[in-house]
């Protein structure tokens, strides 16, 4: 089972878009529709941004989308602001109830 | 609300058995809606999940762990468990509990407790 790919690094001035990609198999991310993304500032606790693809929790600001293409689901975070920095990491329901992380993405703004 | 709260030993000794618990309060473990979860991340790494632990019973395992990993659900006590065995220092993590909804996600975690492997 290995980790979802998510690119290392991104960036982005506050105000700008910053898009993240979380890449998985045909079994798993193409599969499935509950990928969820999770923000997890410096010292904190991963908070849910992102469930079944495109939903927002209850709080979580539109600023965040999510969406998928075949393999690959991304978040969008619009309007970036200070307090968007932090690491992003994506999850995918694997099947028989197992499930898979991504490898993180560590978010800067300029 | 409810609230998921971790809980045992911050060291423990090489080839030993690691063991945690995870106190559910604010609702019933033994909610039909939810599964039970463990996450483990390493210092300065990603996620990673453990398992995942159902009221009736079912436990699913990570395969990379599974041949180590023992999660129980207690619902007399509203809290389950984890038990790692063998450990070395590459289990050397930050632990959290989490709740896995309907909706196959994460959506509330404890605040994690941080379990060094070191003689």
């Amino acid at each position: 089972q290995s980790a979802l790919t998510q690119p290392p690094s991104a960036s982005g001035s506050p105000g700008q878009s910053v898009t993240i990609s979380c890449t998985g198999t045909s079994n798993v991310v193409g599969r499935y529709n509950y990928v969820s993304w999770y923000q997890q500032r410096p010292g904190g606790v991963p908070k849910l941004l992102i469930y079944e693809v495109t939903r927002r929790p209850s709080g979580v600001h539109p600023r965040f989308s999510g969406s998928k293409s075949g393999n690959t689901a991304s978040l969008t975070v619009s309007g970036l602001q200070a307090e968007d920095e932090a690491d992003y990491y994506c999850s995918s329901y694997a099947g028989s109830n197992t499930y898979v992380f991504g490898s993180g993405t560590k978010v800067t703004v300029l | 609300q409810l609230q998921l709260q971790e809980s045992g030993p911050g060291l423990v000794k090489p080839s030993e058995t690691l063991s945690l618990t995870c106190s559910v309060s604010g609702g019933s473990i033994s909610s039909s809606s939810y599964y039970w979860a463990w996450v483990r991340q390493p210092p300065g790494k990603g996620l990673e999940w453990i398992g995942s632990g159902y009221y009736s019973g079912n436990i699913f395992y990570n395969p990379s762990l599974k041949s180590r990993v023992t999660i129980s659900v207690d619902t007399s006590n509203n809290q389950f468990s984890l038990r790692v065995s063998s450990v070395t220092a590459a289990d050397t993590a930050i632990f959290y509990c989490a709740r896995v909804g309907p909706q196959m996600t994460f959506d509330l975690w404890g605040l994690g407790t941080m379990v060094t492997v070191s003689s």
